[in-house]
This record gives C-alpha cells, sequence and structure tokens, in this order.
C-alpha cells in the first residue's frame, strides 16, 4: 500500500513484504531531503538521504526515490521487520541551515 | 561516536519558574539545532548555530533563550512558559550548512510539562 505524507497517515504491512512511504514536498528551492524514522519516546533517526541532482538512492534494505517534476519523494523498504515500525518523516531543506519536515506517516509491521 | 545527549529526560515546570535544557555533542559539528516537537506532529525548527553564533530564530516568543557556550554545547533557557509550550524538545547538530553531508542528527529529547 502507499501512503501521502500530508495527514500523519497509516500504512500496514505483513513481516517480509516491501513498504512504501511517499511524500510529497513544497519547495521547488530545496537541494537535499532526507528520510527520518521516529520510534516513540525517541528522537529521529537518519535514514538515508538524497541530493537534488540524483533521482534514486540506495542504502541497506532502503532506497529513496526523487520526482522533481513532481516534488515528491519516496521511501522503499525491503523485507520489512517488525523493528521497522515507527513513524517515517521526509524532511526538506529550502534554504541555508534549515529543515522542514513533512507530516509523517505511521509504518505497523505485523508478525 | 554519533550521539546527541539532552538533559534532562523529562522537565515539570511550574508557569513562574526558570530551567534550562542542555544538549552536547562530540562530533566536531560545527551546526546545532533546537526544535519543538508537539504530540502526533513533525518537529519544528526554533534555532540554528552556525559556528556558535544565532543564525536563525524562527520567530520563537523571548520567553525562550538559546545559548550556545562552546562548539559542542547548547542550552535552551526556559522562562515564564505557558501551559501550551509543553512538548518535546530536541537538539540536533550537523556539520555547518553549506557544506557536504549535512544531516541532523537528533538527541533523544527533553520531554518538557508546564503546568
Amino acid at each position: 500500500g502507499e501512503s501521502v505524507g500530508l495527514h500523519l497517515p497509516t500504512l500496514s504491512v505483513q513481516e517480509g513484504d516491501n513498504s512504501i512511504i511517499n511524500c510529497a514536498y513544497s519547495n521547488s528551492a530545496s537541494d537535499y531531503f532526507i528520510w527520518y524514522k521516529q520510534e516513540s519516546g525517541k528522537g529521529p533517526q537518519f535514514i538515508i538521504d538524497i541530493r537534488s541532482n540524483m533521482d534514486k538512492r540506495q542504502g541497506q534494505r532502503v532506497t529513496v526515490l526523487l520526482n522533481k517534476t513532481v516534488k515528491h519523494l519516496s521511501l522503499q523498504i525491503a523485507a520489512t521487520q517488525p523493528g521497522d515500525s515507527a513513524v517515517y518523516f521526509c524532511a526538506e531543506n529550502p534554504s541555508y541551515g534549515k529543515l522542514t519536515f513533512g507530516q509523517g506517516t505511521i509504518l505497523t509491521v505485523h508478525p | 561516536d554519533t550521539e546527541v545527549t539532552q538533559t534532562p529526560k523529562h522537565l515539570v515546570m511550574g508557569m513562574t519558574n526558570k530551567k534550562s535544557l542542555k544538549c552536547e555533542q562530540h562530533m566536531g559539528h560545527r551546526a546545532m539545532y533546537w526544535y519543538k516537537q508537539k504530540a502526533k506532529k513533525p518537529p519544528e525548527l526554533m534555532f540554528v548555530y552556525s559556528y556558535e553564533k544565532l543564525s536563525i530564530n524562527e520567530s520563537v516568543p523571548s520567553r525562550f533563550s538559546p545559548e550556545c557556550p562552546n562548539s559542542s554545547l547548547l542550552n535552551l533557557h526556559l522562562h515564564a512558559l505557558q501551559p501550551e509550550d509543553s512538548a518535546l524538545y530536541l537538539c540536533a547538530s550537523s556539520h555547518a550548512p553549506g557544506l557536504a553531508g549535512y544531516e541532523q542528527y537528533f538527541g533523544p529529547g527533553t520531554r518538557l510539562t508546564v503546568t
């Protein structure tokens, strides 16, 4: 399933499935984007980043895709595990020193 | 060491109290940040320090006063807060803006309750 990161949506998947979390960013001047994971009671944890001169970047089990034409960012998590359950935020860097967060998506992984 | 530490973890204060939140990092980062996060909402930027100088203040009320004593420490002084200021206060650090790889690393936050 897919989610749009504007209203704190939820995504529920089974363990082992692939997850796709979407985010619409607002500022066409943003040149740097980050995905964060935030577990209950903790601060946001860096997952992966991408610069505006790229359209895809892969990490361990995660892939970020950037479509600048429609100002859309997605995070793909392969073989989702219960430990991946958290709130996921995209963040954009619209100007010097600033990071603006999207509304977040709650990911729940069922064993 | 990729850790940002924050103290205290929890803080309860009255509206007439003065308290301070503390943040520390030893990653050699020269940019440090304060964010406020309400429940079920994303973090919102409050202040940015770059090379120990305040570079961004996002129109934060003066009852919040940031301080950066040196490149590893960041404080947030609190005075005459309102109940609506109750939130999770997050500190983050990064390489200075404009340099490569300036992802922000976050601390665990201080859960503040104003009574």
